[in-house]
C-alpha cells in the first residue's frame, strides 16, 4: 500500500538530547514537508523540500535540521537548540504537478515529550 | 497577518444534523487553493475537499461541501447528516498560487463533537 510512515510513534527524549525522527514516503511524491502541532492548535510548517538534495526553511525552523538525500525520506533532527520541543511533529507529501490543487498526504504522526 | 481564520474553537452537533464550520481567509493572489482536512484524535490528517479560486461551483465530495464565498473570502464547510465518528478536529488551508513553492498555510482548526 501506498503512504507515509513516520516513526517512532512515540518519543521521550532528555533535555540536551538531539532526536532524529523518520519520514519514509512511497508515493513517488517530489515535495516533503515537516509540521509541528501543539495541543488544541494548528499545524506549523518546520521545512519543507520540493527536491532531493535541496529543502528550504518553513516560519519555525530554528532548532531543527534536516536532511533530503533521498527521493523517498526526509528525515527531522530536532536539535538542543529547540526550547520547547514537546509536540505532534507530521510529516506529509506530494507531488508538484498542477501548482494549485496538489493535496498533501499525511503521515500518523510522531508524539515527542522532553523528560 | 493570519492568512486562514477559524473562528469557532469548539462545536457540537447533534447526530443527523448539519453542521458548518467557518473559515475566512486573507491573500492578494487571484490563483488559490482551499483545503479543508479532518484530524481525529489518533492524529493523522485526512483530506476532505478541496476548492479553487476560479471553480465556478462549490465544491462537494460526499456528505463534504464547501460553501465558498469569493467576495467574502470565506470558505465554509458543511457536514450534513453528522455521524458520530465525524468527531473530530478541522483544519482549513490555503495554498497560494504565485509563491513558487507548494506550502500550505492551516488554521488554528476547530473541534466537532457529535452527540448521539
Amino acid at each position: 500500500d501506498g503512504g507515509i510512515t513516520q516513526s517512532p510513534k512515540y518519543l521521550f527524549r532528555k533535555e540536551g538530547q538531539n532526536v532524529t525522527l523518520s519520514c519514509e514516503q512511497n508515493l513517488n511524491h517530489d515535495a516533503m514537508y515537516w509540521y509541528r502541532q501543539d495541543p488544541g492548535q494548528g499545524l506549523r510548517l518546520i521545512y519543507y523540500s520540493q527536491i532531493v538534495n535541496d529543502f528550504q526553511k518553513g516560519d519555525i525552523a530554528e532548532g531543527y535540521s534536516v536532511s533530503r538525500e533521498k527521493k523517498e525520506s526526509f528525515p527531522l533532527t530536532v536539535t538542543s537548540a529547540q526550547k520547547n520541543p514537546t509536540a505532534f511533529y507530521l510529516c506529509a507529501s506530494s507531488t508538484v504537478e498542477g501548482r494549485i490543487y496538489n493535496e498533501q498526504f499525511f503521515g500518523p504522526g510522531t508524539r515527542l515529550t522532553v523528560l | 497577518a493570519q492568512k486562514i481564520t477559524q473562528t469557532q474553537p469548539g462545536m457540537f452537533v447533534q447526530e443527523k444534523e448539519a453542521v458548518t464550520l467557518d473559515c475566512t481567509y486573507d491573500t492578494s493572489d487571484p490563483s488559490y487553493g482551499l483545503f479543508w482536512y479532518k484530524q481525529p484524535s489518533s492524529g493523522e490528517m485526512i483530506f476532505l475537499i478541496y476548492q479553487g479560486s476560479y471553480d465556478q461551483q462549490n465544491a462537494t465530495e460526499g456528505r463534504y461541501s464547501l460553501n465558498f464565498q469569493k467576495a467574502r473570502k470565506s470558505a465554509n464547510l458543511v457536514i450534513s447528516a453528522s455521524q458520530l465518528g465525524d468527531s473530530a478536529m478541522y483544519f482549513c488551508a490555503m495554498r497560494e498560487g504565485q509563491s513558487n513553492d507548494y506550502k500550505l498555510s492551516f488554521g488554528a482548526g476547530t473541534t466537532v463533537t457529535v452527540r448521539a
